[in-house]
């Protein structure tokens, strides 16, 4: 049973424009959701994250907005540059009991010039 | 420098042999994981571990095993009953503190079974 989702496997946007990553998740528990970035043959690095108790949390292009009555979480990415083509996971973090972080299947963005 | 470190960057490995992946940090973090990413998949919970000589089992752990006899190391064993090896695995570690989220990866391992 997969907790943490992320349903479109990739995104094509163009150079200056916004790019909307997307996430879903099922378990109330989770109460940090972050978001990694990844290279191939790298490991992933850390992006931004947010607490279960904010809806928004923003740091220079990136900002992440968290929807707890959906589920839903997203990632936006303005004015995007083509630097940012990379694969994007969302994970999902419980600090109580076993603080572990889950993740989904991630995003792969291509950011057009 | 601080940071988290795995070696080697690549391994090959024999069927039916052992293989172990070295992680160590010297960020003095507490807990610290392994993933294993396939191609298309996400980043899958192999094992875990909070503290000194204490791990968990993650979503895939058969095949697998780890050890936590130092702070700083958490290293994993491939063995022979894990039926496909293949993959990149990647190592992390975080604080345990609260308001710190962040997970600090390492560069990663890619094993190929040969």
């Amino acid at each position: 049973d997969q907790q943490v989702k992320q349903n479109s496997p990739s995104l094509s946007v163009q150079e200056g424009r916004i790019s909307i990553l997307n996430c879903d998740y099922t378990n109330s528990m989770f109460d940090y959701f972050l978001w990694y970035k990844k290279y191939p043959a790298e490991g992933p690095t850390f992006l931004i994250s947010i607490s279960s108790i904010k809806d928004k949390n923003e740091d220079g292009r990136f900002t992440v907005f968290l929807n707890k009555s959906a589920k839903h979480l997203s990632l936006h990415i303005v004015p995007s540059q083509p630097g940012d083509s990379a694969v994007y996971f969302c994970a999902a973090l419980s600090t109580s009991g076993t603080y572990k972080y889950i993740f989904g299947t991630g995003t792969r963005l291509k950011v057009l010039a | 420098d601080g940071g988290i470190t795995q070696s080697p960057k690549y391994l090959f490995r024999k069927e039916g042999q052992n293989v172990t992946l070295s992680c160590e940090q010297n960020l003095n973090h507490d807990a610290m994981y392994w993933y294993r990413q396939d191609p298309g998949q996400g980043l899958r919970l192999i094992y875990y571990s909070q503290i000194v000589n204490d791990f968990q089992k993650g979503d895939i752990a058969e095949g697998y095993s780890v050890s936590r006899e130092k702070k700083e190391s958490f290293p994993l064993t491939v063995t022979s009953a894990q039926k496909n090896p293949t993959a990149f695995y990647l190592c992390a570690s975080t604080f345990m503190a609260q308001g710190y989220t962040e997970a600090f990866f390492g560069q990663g391992t890619r094993l190929t079974v040969v």
